[in-house]
């Protein structure tokens, strides 16, 4: 089968620094993508890793460990607008991407 | 940029009606999804569509129905809209099948 696994929910501070953590079980594995979705409108994309490590954009970055089936998004500096939900998703080896069901993140100043 | 536009914001319809849900993207891109956006559910793919009249079914695709009669547009037929169907549907295109999606502003549907 093919699963992926995020927090339901998380809380984090303005100006501090958030991780969201991503696990998956797919058939598989061609690259792994961040996407960001406020309230009522739709995803953004945020990042792609097909490699293991640290892709860093910005006050956003994304790392993947292929071996482990892991990837989280780290916020740093986070800032209201940061309140949203985010999305992990995943390419298996059919190219085909399965979304997980997303991570709602709430700033308070 | 890219631009992912949906028909309609919002819509009502009631049991039995059959709804066209209409996506047009400007960026000539091959690939078209189609997204339905659930609580606690997350994105479940419904249809996806490579080409111009090509389609394939994606994890969801009873009591839906599309069609991709030009490359800018992909839309999606509820033939007879129930209860179950409310939700927010969300197109997206990529380059390729592989790539980054770009998604619509959603269209949510409430079947009374």
């Amino acid at each position: 089968g093919q699963n992926i696994d995020q927090p339901t929910e998380m809380t984090a501070t303005e100006g501090a620094i958030v991780q969201i953590n991503c696990t998956y079980q797919t058939s598989g594995f061609n690259g792994l993508f961040w996407y960001q979705q406020h309230a009522g409108e739709a995803p953004t994309f945020l990042s792609y890793n097909v490699l293991d490590g640290l892709e860093e954009k910005g006050r956003f970055s994304s790392f993947l460990s292929r071996s482990k089936g892991y990837s989280y998004l780290l916020l740093k500096e986070l800032q209201m607008k940061d309140s949203a939900s985010y999305l992990c998703a995943v390419r298996n080896r059919d190219d085909k991407i399965i979304f997980g069901k997303g991570t709602r993140l709430h700033i308070l100043p | 940029d890219v631009k992912v536009t949906q028909s309609s914001r919002y819509l009502v319809k009631r049991t039995g009606e059959k709804v066209f849900l209409e996506c047009v993207q400007d960026m000539d891109h091959e690939n078209m999804f189609w997204y339905r956006q659930d609580p606690g559910l997350g994105l479940r793919l419904i249809y996806f569509s490579y080409d111009v009249k090509m389609k394939e079914k994606g994890d969801i695709p009873e009591g839906y129905s599309v069609s991709r009669e030009k490359k800018e547009r992909f839309s999606l037929i509820l033939e007879s809209a129930s209860t179950n169907q409310t939700s927010m549907y969300l197109c997206a295109s990529s380059w390729d099948s592989q790539g980054t999606q770009y998604f619509g502003p959603g269209t949510r549907l409430t079947v009374l």
